[in-house]
């Protein structure tokens, strides 16, 4: 069975400052995996997704995210972080089946970046 | 590009009254739809998906039910609401790779 994990329920940075956020996952066969992003009372934002080729993919706002595969890791980063980036990060991982994803999201990471 | 829409926005209900949650979708045809929900502003549970009209597939035993009466419309009901379905409830379609969210319908049940 697939799962995702997001091992920290909130980061901390300062403005400026480079921000990453951790995600492993656990599948059997290739993972398709992606990044969303949720801010107050909205649906969830895409903003990056790794299905195949280069290890680093990069996304929307100036984020990106290094694919691991020996060690099941997708994490967030991004070099300078922006108070607007506070919001809910969530890794989510699917089989990598064309028009038709059965994501397993993580419980979600909140990303507090102070001014 | 795709548009989803889910209505209402937020709803107050007290328990054992009926719910209908409405998602349609625009700017795309024969679309894979998702219902998720989101409890206590965090992870997100896959209730229910759909590839066609009239095909529903269940994820969790639960309260609730979904139908796809027409090919960009997605409804999500119940008989009888609980304390436990309230909730953030969120429409989803596939795009290639990907899936796009609706902007959510906030379900507080009293």
């Amino acid at each position: 069975a697939q799962s995702v994990a997001q091992p920290e329920d909130q980061v901390n940075v300062a403005e400026g400052n480079p921000l990453t956020v951790k995600c492993t996952y656990s599948v059997s066969g290739n993972p398709y995996l992606f990044w969303y992003v949720q801010y107050p009372n909205r649906g969830l934002q895409f903003l990056l997704k790794y299905i195949t080729g280069d290890n680093l993919v990069k996304g929307s706002y100036g984020f990106e995210a290094e694919f691991n595969k020996s060690q099941t890791s997708f994490h967030l980063k991004k070099p300078s972080a922006l108070v607007s980036d506070s919001a809910l990060y969530f890794c989510a991982v699917s089989l990598g089946r064309t028009g038709f994803q059965k994501l397993v999201f993580g419980t979600g990471t909140r990303l507090l970046v102070s001014p | 590009s795709q548009t989803i829409h889910q209505w209402p926005a937020t709803l107050v209900q007290p328990v054992g009254s009926p719910l209908s949650l409405e998602c349609t979708v625009e700017g795309t045809s024969n679309p894979n739809l998702y219902w998720y929900r989101q409890a206590a502003g965090r992870g997100l549970q896959l209730l229910f998906y759909s590839v066609g009209i009239g095909q529903i597939s269940s994820e969790v035993p639960q309260n609730l039910s979904a139908s796809r009466p027409q090919d960009r419309q997605f409804i999500l009901s119940s008989k009888k609401l609980l304390l436990s379905d309230s909730g953030f409830y969120l429409c989803a379609v596939d795009s290639a790779y990907e899936q796009y969210f609706g902007p959510g319908t906030r379900l507080t049940v009293t």
